[in-house]
């Protein structure tokens, strides 16, 4: 089944700890995604790369870091620094040029 | 870097009505310009896009249009349905060519709600 996968669907961390949300694809996609949804806040974009050992940051990047070791993964690591992490997240991916992005089913975290 | 306004926030119709979320982008370089609905507890999918070198686009009951001068697109939905009821995304992009760099950008979504 082709697609791209989030793990877990529910995540718990307490405060102070760091969490690795995992994203993976076997769509052959160059760019991969990570976004934060928010209540009336929309997809607000963490991080993203386009090739393999490369990646920016977005527009809400601090307490967040990512890796791109390989095509197919793309995890994202919610730091200890990230002051209100409790939210959805969803990854995505897509290809070259003008094309449709694939979203992952998300990952809600909470902090307790 | 790019910043996308979508309006309005909230958006109630009656069955068979016309809907229309527009959006506003800032960056002149951007030139793909999809739309996602996410309804539910379900992941955002793609309904429609638009390239800038096209002015309209239609599948159906939904179309897009998109002024590049006012740099703003529109989503249509025509004969509004209650399983049109979802949030909507507009997003803007840099698509092909040499200057991509795939930065995705969405707007802060639109509630859509068609009463029956």
């Amino acid at each position: 089944d082709g697609g791209i996968t989030q793990s877990p669907k529910y995540l718990f961390r307490k405060e102070g700890q760091n969490v690795t949300l995992s994203c993976e694809q076997n769509l052959n996609h160059d760019a991969m995604y990570w976004y934060r949804q928010d209540p009336g806040q929309g997809l607000r974009l963490i991080y993203y790369s386009q090739i393999v050992n490369d990646f920016q940051k977005g527009d809400i990047a601090e307490g967040y870091s990512v890796s791109r070791e390989k095509k197919e993964s793309f995890p994202l690591t919610v730091t200890s620094a990230q002051k209100n992490p409790t939210a959805f997240y969803l990854c995505a991916s897509r290809t070259r040029g003008y094309t449709e992005a694939f979203f992952g089913q998300g990952t809600r975290l909470t902090v307790v | 870097g790019e910043n996308v306004e979508q309006h309005p926030s909230t958006l109630s119709v009656q069955e068979g009505d016309s809907a229309v979320i527009k959006c506003t982008y800032s960056d002149s370089a951007s030139n793909y310009f999809p739309w996602y609905k996410q309804e539910l507890g379900k992941r955002p999918q793609l309904i429609i896009d638009i390239r800038s070198n096209v002015g309209e686009k239609k599948d159906q009951r939904i179309a897009v249009t998109l002024n590049k001068t006012a740099k703003h697109f529109s989503l249509h939905i025509t004969e509004t349905q209650p399983e049109d009821s979802a949030v909507y995304f507009c997003a803007a992009s840099i698509g092909g060519g040499g200057g991509s760099n795939y930065k995705l950008t969405f707007g802060k979504g639109t509630l859509l709600t068609v009463n029956p």
